[in-house]
């Protein structure tokens, strides 16, 4: 099946930091989105991506989602303490099953205050 | 305005023994899905319900069955509960299969098999 790899694993950055992460695939998205998981919580949407090339923010959050369509990228500005948590990715081609989210695996970040 | 909305939050269960796990949700969603998660491994689909009446199966659906039992909810069994199921379980719902707004998730079930 498709897959994607989320990059990197984990982070641990200090407060005031920006941070970036990545997700590549072997084929291509009509759809990326990015999702982040608290702790003791599901996973909940902030940002979504319709169209190759484009650049969307979200507050602090700016996402891109790259030409080829086979990749996507996450950026956090000036982090804080509340950004901890798991961030994924996932790609998404519509119609039938083949509309199924895959996922990444997550990107841990850790901030220190 | 709940969303969805996963019973119980926490569970231990003994090897070999059953339980379901519920969901719900109150957006007037078609499509539901199961996913568990593990450290290092993300979100994997165990099963999925296009449409109330349908249900099929995702990557990892040994060991699990499932009930659409109307268009709110969509039920996961663990017939005979083994340790290799000790996860952290998530259901999530969409408008429909291919829906471009992604999922809505729930806050998950935190099941233990010892």
């Amino acid at each position: 099946g498709q897959q994607l790899n989320q990059s990197p694993q984990s982070m641990f950055i200090q407060e005031g930091e920006d941070v970036s992460m990545n997700c590549t695939s072997s084929s291509i998205f009509n759809t990326w989105l990015w999702y982040k998981q608290e702790p003791g919580e599901g996973p909940v949407l902030l940002i979504a991506l319709y169209k190759a090339g484009e650049l969307t923010s979200n507050g602090r959050l700016t996402a891109q989602f790259g030409i080829t369509r086979k990749d996507s990228f996450l950026n956090i500005s000036a982090s804080i303490p509340s950004d901890v948590g798991i961030y994924f990715c996932a790609g998404q081609n519509y119609g039938g099953s083949q509309g199924n989210l895959i996922f990444g695996k997550g990107t841990k970040l850790s901030v220190k205050p | 305005n709940a969303g969805v909305t996963q019973t119980p939050k926490f569970q231990v269960l003994k090897t070999g023994q059953s339980m379901t796990l519920q969901c719900a949700q109150d957006m007037n969603h078609n499509s539901m899905y199961w996913y568990r998660q593990d450290p290092g491994m993300g979100l994997r689909l165990i099963y999925y319900s296009a449409s109330e009446g349908t249900t099929d199966k995702g990557e990892v659906p040994n060991g699990y069955n499932v009930s659409r039992l109307n268009k709110r909810e969509f039920s996961l069994r663990l017939e005979s509960a083994a340790p290799s199921q000790t996860s952290v379980y998530f259901c999530a719902s969409s408008a429909r299969t291919g829906s471009p707004y992604g999922y809505t998730f729930g806050s998950g079930t935190r099941l233990t098999v010892v």
